[in-house]
């Protein structure tokens, strides 16, 4: 049962455009959502965070919204890089879980010249 | 954030043997944890390690299986046992501080392939 799901496991944008991620879940419970992006041979690094009383959260190029009625988030970088290429893992964390993750599957981003 | 080392990074083991791994905190942290990401697949919450206490282990782990240790704050191992090719994986240990609406962070994994 994947609570957590990225439908694309890839997405292919060209430097200084709009990426977008996207990320379901399915429990109710989750109440606090971030993202991580993890370069290979490397453990995941965390990038924004949002909580489930807010709808949006910005940090520099990227912002990360959030629709609790759809259970729908989204993560936006604008203006794309080559070095933003990597996976990124959506996550979810119950209120009260201290801080116990349940991952996506994660998307491939690149970034093209 | 505090900085987190793992060791090994990666190894190579025969089946049926055993391999620990290493996570070193920076600092004192409230709670760690170990995740598998096996291949192509997402990162799945092994278990919490509890200070001073048998670890919290998730629905499909068992300790016989992923012996866990935790001695102080800044430390855990984590064993992976009895190994079979399907315990090829990526091994994690993440730590955070437990409060709410805090982020976990994550050291550099372990990428253990068993032959």
């Amino acid at each position: 049962d994947q609570q957590v799901k990225q439908n694309s496991p890839s997405l292919s944008v060209q430097e200084g455009r709009i990426s977008i991620l996207n990320c379901d879940y399915t429990n109710s419970m989750f109440d606090y959502f971030l993202w991580y992006k993890k370069y290979p041979a490397e453990g995941p690094t965390f990038l924004i965070s949002i909580s489930s009383i807010k709808d949006k959260n910005e940090d520099g190029r990227f912002t990360v919204f959030l629709n609790k009625s759809a259970k729908h988030l989204s993560l936006h970088i604008v203006p794309s890089q080559p070095g933003d290429s990597a996976v990124y893992f959506c996550a979810a964390n119950i209120a009260g879980g201290g801080n116990k993750l349940t991952f996506g599957t994660g998307t491939q981003l690149k970034v093209e010249l | 954030s505090a900085v987190i080392s793992q060791k090994p990074s990666r190894d190579i083991c025969q089946r049926g043997t055993s391999l620990t791994i290493q996570c070193q905190v920076d600092s004192q942290v409230t709670m760690m944890f170990w995740y598998r990401q096996q291949p192509g697949q997402s990162l799945t919450l092994i278990a919490t390690a509890n200070q001073g206490s048998e670890a919290t282990y998730e629905s499909g782990f068992v300790i016989d299986k992923f012996p866990i240790s935790r001695p102080n704050l800044t430390f855990s191992t984590l064993t992976v046992s009895n190994m079979s090719p399907e315990d090829s994986s990526i091994y994690l240990c993440s730590v955070g501080e437990g409060g709410m609406n805090t982020e976990a962070f994550f050291g550099q994994g372990t990428r253990l392939t068993v032959v």
